[in-house]
């Protein structure tokens, strides 16, 4: 069945400092990939998404690109902020629908 | 738009007792979800439905485990008779439902069993 890998955490970065969370997937046919934020006592909500191979998704500063030859869509920013502090995860929708299956989550913290 | 609504917010029981957590997802959602997260587990999804119907309850941990939705706007979450093993944080999420569509969730039920 499907899966979603992502590097364990937690990540600790300065403020500014490069970003970089690993996800990795297996899927029949072509997935949907996406990546949810959660920020503390809160529900997840959608970061960014890419339909289809070499969609680069973006938003407040992240990307990732769809790279279906590695089966990867791994999560960048360039600058970190403090608030950036969350748990991020990683997810696919496959060919049963709008179900999503989750990666395990990795927790960024951005000191200051 | 409200956004989806849980109930309560957080929720501490003893063992044995029965709980009942309720989810309001966003008006004009017609597919529904319930995930359970843990440190342990991480995020699982417990059951899907679609235009109020179960469709995939695969996820539900045991027959203590039922969820219902009466109608579009309400579904409940039931656990009886809740164990220790239970304490987690409770998801609801809605979507438009369709390939790709993006979830919507709520802020979660605490839930704690003594």
């Amino acid at each position: 069945g499907d899966s979603v890998t992502q590097m364990e955490g937690p990540v600790t970065l300065s403020e500014e400092a490069f970003l970089t969370i690993n996800c990795t997937y297996t899927a029949t046919g072509y997935p949907s990939l996406f990546w949810y934020v959660q920020y503390p006592g809160e529900g997840l909500q959608l970061l960014l998404k890419a339909t289809k191979a070499d969609d680069k998704g973006s938003n407040k500063g992240f990307e990732a690109t769809y790279r279906k030859e590695t089966t990867s869509f791994h999560l960048e920013k360039g600058s970190v902020q403090v608030s950036d502090s969350a748990v991020y995860f990683c997810a696919l929708s496959g060919d049963a629908g709008n179900m999503l299956t989750f990666g395990g989550g990795t927790r960024l913290m951005v000191k200051p | 738009d409200a956004g989806v609504i849980q109930s309560p917010r957080h929720e501490v029981t003893e063992m044995g007792q029965e709980v009942t957590l309720r989810c309001k997802p966003i008006s004009g959602h017609n597919s529904l979800f319930w995930y359970r997260q843990t440190m342990m587990r991480g995020l699982e999804l417990l059951i899907y439905f679609n235009n109020n119907v179960p469709i995939d309850d695969s996820g539900m941990p045991e027959d203590r485990f039922s969820a219902k939705m009466p109608n579009a706007s309400f579904s409940t979450l039931k656990i009886q008779p809740s164990e220790p093993r239970d304490s987690a944080v409770y998801f609801c999420a809605s979507s438009l439902g369709g390939y790709g569509e993006k979830l919507f969730f709520g802020s979660g039920t605490q839930l704690s069993v003594l």
